[in-house]
């Protein structure tokens, strides 16, 4: 089915471990994102990317890198986990052009650092 | 600052009733408004969006809401909210990145609870 498929779908993390969320997405969206969702706080921008190749930070990106070698992916990696970064983590993408202005998301990453 | 308020973060209605979800957003220019559902454990659903034009538009699942610049309001509206409505709402304006491409400022969300 098309759509944007996020993986893994949970994670436990110990503090200071590293590890990467995959967003994989075969719509050929020009646009990806990552967000974090905290009870309470909403959905906060991380990274976005615009294109194969580029990335740009979002609201809150510290202790967060990210990667789109490939259009289709983009990936978000944490180096080193801390316990601030217990969220859940939602990928989302969309075509280019002001017609068409929904994302479509991802089920999400439940990630907990412990 | 751009901002989107939800002031309601529990709401409970019986199956059948209407339903009213607030929201009110604080933006400099025109906004692009959305509604977005999410169902326990999934990602978010657009519902609908506003962009010019009409200011009450009609979403998917029955769903429409109201832009009033006047009040910088955009409320959500069911006229008979079944079990299956039970979700988390959110309400998000668009505001631009540059790029060609825009971040969401998302409100906190209100949750629908659906009484049998």
């Amino acid at each position: 089915n098309a759509g944007v498929t996020q993986t893994p779908k949970f994670r436990v993390l110990k503090t200071g471990q590293s590890m990467t969320l995959l967003c994989a997405q075969d719509m050929n969206h020009e646009y990806m994102y990552w967000y974090r969702q905290d009870p309470g706080m909403g959905l906060r921008l991380i990274h976005y990317s615009v294109g194969e190749g580029t990335t740009a930070k979002g609201e809150v990106p510290d202790g967060y890198n990210v990667s789109r070698l490939k259009k289709q992916n983009f990936l978000l990696g944490l180096e080193s986990a801390a316990p601030s970064q217990t969220s859940v983590y939602f990928c989302a993408s969309r075509p280019p052009g002001t017609d068409t202005y929904g994302y479509t998301f991802g089920s999400g990453t439940r990630l907990t650092v412990v | 600052a751009q901002s989107v308020t939800q002031p309601d973060i529990h709401i409970t209605v019986s199956e059948g009733a209407s339903l009213e979800l607030r929201c009110n957003y604080s933006y400099g220019a025109t906004p692009y408004l959305f509604w977005y559902v999410q169902s326990p454990g999934q990602g978010l659903q657009l519902l609908l969006k506003y962009f010019s034009g009409d200011t009450l538009v009609q979403g998917i699942k029955g769903f429409e809401a109201e832009f009033k610049r006047s009040q910088s309001s955009f409320n959500l509206r069911k006229p008979s909210v079944h079990w299956s409505d039970a979700a988390e709402y959110f309400c998000a304006v668009g505001a631009p990145l540059g790029s060609g491409t825009y971040k969401y400022i998302f409100g906190t969300g209100t949750r629908l609870k659906v009484l049998a």
